[in-house]
């Protein structure tokens, strides 16, 4: 079946500085691809989207473009700040009996220092 | 507006014992679904449904249930708890299909089972 696969955490990262959480994925068709962003205490929260080839998703100052030809939809930020430490989740969305449902990768932590 | 609301935020069982987390939304979404957060493993549906009085199984639903009787509710039974089932859960709804995925996540019940 589907499935989403996360780079390893935690990521620890000063402040300011550049962020890239990989993420790849294995599907059969086109799906669309999300970045979930979920905070200490919190449920999670669409970060960003992306529903087809070479579109690129963009919030907050987080970008991620999907790419078919390597299966991918990495995060990227220019410049982290302390307010973005919590944990990325990447998924996909498979459709299935007329619904879309989402596949989950396992969760990148991300901690940011001043 | 209250979104989604799960109640409780943290139990603790014995081993044997049932319970139900009950998970509330006010968004007359037709779409809900059950999620455990299991570390390193992101993510995975335990149960999903798609209108009052219709309800799917999910990744892992073995030792809960669930029923839909309205439209807000959507509670998920634990009917004699394992260990195995520490997690901490997740309940999500979203417009059926209509809007690409982003679904809408209540802020968590941290269960342990002794």
């Amino acid at each position: 079946g589907d499935s989403v696969t996360q780079m390893e955490g935690p990521v620890t990262l000063s402040e300011e500085a550049f962020l890239t959480i990989n993420c790849t994925y294995t599907a059969t068709g086109y799906p669309s691809l999300f970045w979930y962003v979920q905070y200490p205490g919190e449920g999670l929260q669409l970060l960003l989207k992306a529903t087809k080839a070479d579109d690129k998703g963009s919030n907050k100052g987080f970008e991620a473009t999907y790419r078919k030809e390597t299966t991918s939809f990495h995060l990227e930020k220019g410049s982290v700040q302390v307010s973005d430490s919590a944990v990325y989740f990447c998924a996909l969305s498979e459709r299935a009996g007329g619904y879309n449902k989402l596949i989950f990768g396992a969760g990148t932590r991300l901690a940011v220092h001043p | 507006n209250a979104g989604v609301t799960q109640t409780p935020k943290f139990q603790v069982l014995k081993t044997g014992q049932s319970m139900t987390l009950q998970c509330a939304q006010d968004m007359n979404h037709e779409y809900m679904s059950w999620y455990r957060q299991d570390p390193g493993m992101g993510l995975r549906l335990i149960h999903y449904s798609v209108g009052a009085g219709i309800t799917d199984q999910g990744e892992v639903p073995n030792g809960y249930n669930v029923s839909r009787s309205t439209t807000e509710d959507f509670p998920l039974r634990l009917l004699s708890a394992a260990p195995s089932q520490t997690s901490v859960y997740f309940c999500a709804s979203s417009f059926s299909g209509t809007q690409g995925g982003k679904l809408f996540f209540g802020s968590g019940t941290q269960l342990s089972v002794l």
